[in-house]
């Protein structure tokens, strides 16, 4: 079935530093790819999407471009910010579902 | 401005009670879900609908239950509750189907006892 892999966390960075969260998938057909980030305490918020092969998402600084052929949708962001500690989770919606990976915990230090 | 609530925020039951977690929006979506998340698991699809009289069983439906009476709610129900049903409950809403984003509420964290 459809299914998302995602890098184990936590993730501790500083400041401006440069950041990569691995998400690869598993899916048949042609599934739309999401990004969702959760600070702590809230629910998840919709940070990127993309809908078709060789898109790019883009939001707030990160982006992450939908690889058919490495069935990846990697998250990037050339520097980040102490406000961009949260929770990151990779998302596929294939169907009449949704799949989530288990969430990548970034702090970013000063 | 549109929203999407969940009540009570926290609870704390006891194994064997029924209990019951609301979810309401004001989107007008049709489309809602119940998704629980753990430690490990990320978030994992309990139930969703639709629309009015629509529910479909999730990944990990059992000893869950949903019922859509109206546009606005989607109610989850634990019949009997269970010490494995402590979690965090997420309710969302889209206005599409599953290429859509999602609405996410702030969640209701429950603790069975």
């Amino acid at each position: 079935g459809d299914s998302v892999t995602q890098m184990e966390g936590p993730v501790t960075l500083s400041e401006e530093a440069f950041l990569t969260i691995n998400c690869t998938y598993t899916a048949t057909g042609y599934p739309s790819l999401f990004w969702y980030v959760q600070y702590p305490g809230e629910g998840l918020q919709l940070l990127l999407k993309a809908t078709k092969a060789d898109d790019k998402g883009s939001n707030k600084g990160f982006e992450a471009t939908y690889r058919k052929e490495t069935t990846s949708f990697h998250l990037e962001k050339g520097s980040v910010q102490v406000s961009d500690s949260a929770v990151y989770f990779c998302a596929l919606g294939g169907g009449n579902q949704f799949y989530f990976g288990t969430g990548t915990s970034l702090t970013v230090i000063p | 401005d549109a929203e999407i609530t969940q009540s009570p925020r926290h609870k704390i039951t006891e194994t064997g009670r029924q209990v019951t977690l609301a979810c309401h929006q004001t989107w007008n979506h049709n489309n809602m879900f119940w998704y629980r998340q753990d430690l490990g698991h990320g978030l994992r699809l309990i139930h969703y609908s639709y629309g009015v009289q629509d529910t479909n069983k999730g990944e990990v439906s059992d000893g869950y239950s949903v019922s859509r009476s109206n546009t606005e709610d989607l109610p989850l129900t634990l019949e009997s509750a269970a010490s494995s049903q402590t979690s965090v409950y997420f309710c969302a809403s889209s206005e599409e189907r599953s290429s859509a984003k999602q609405y996410f509420g702030p969640g209701t964290r429950l603790t069975v006892t």
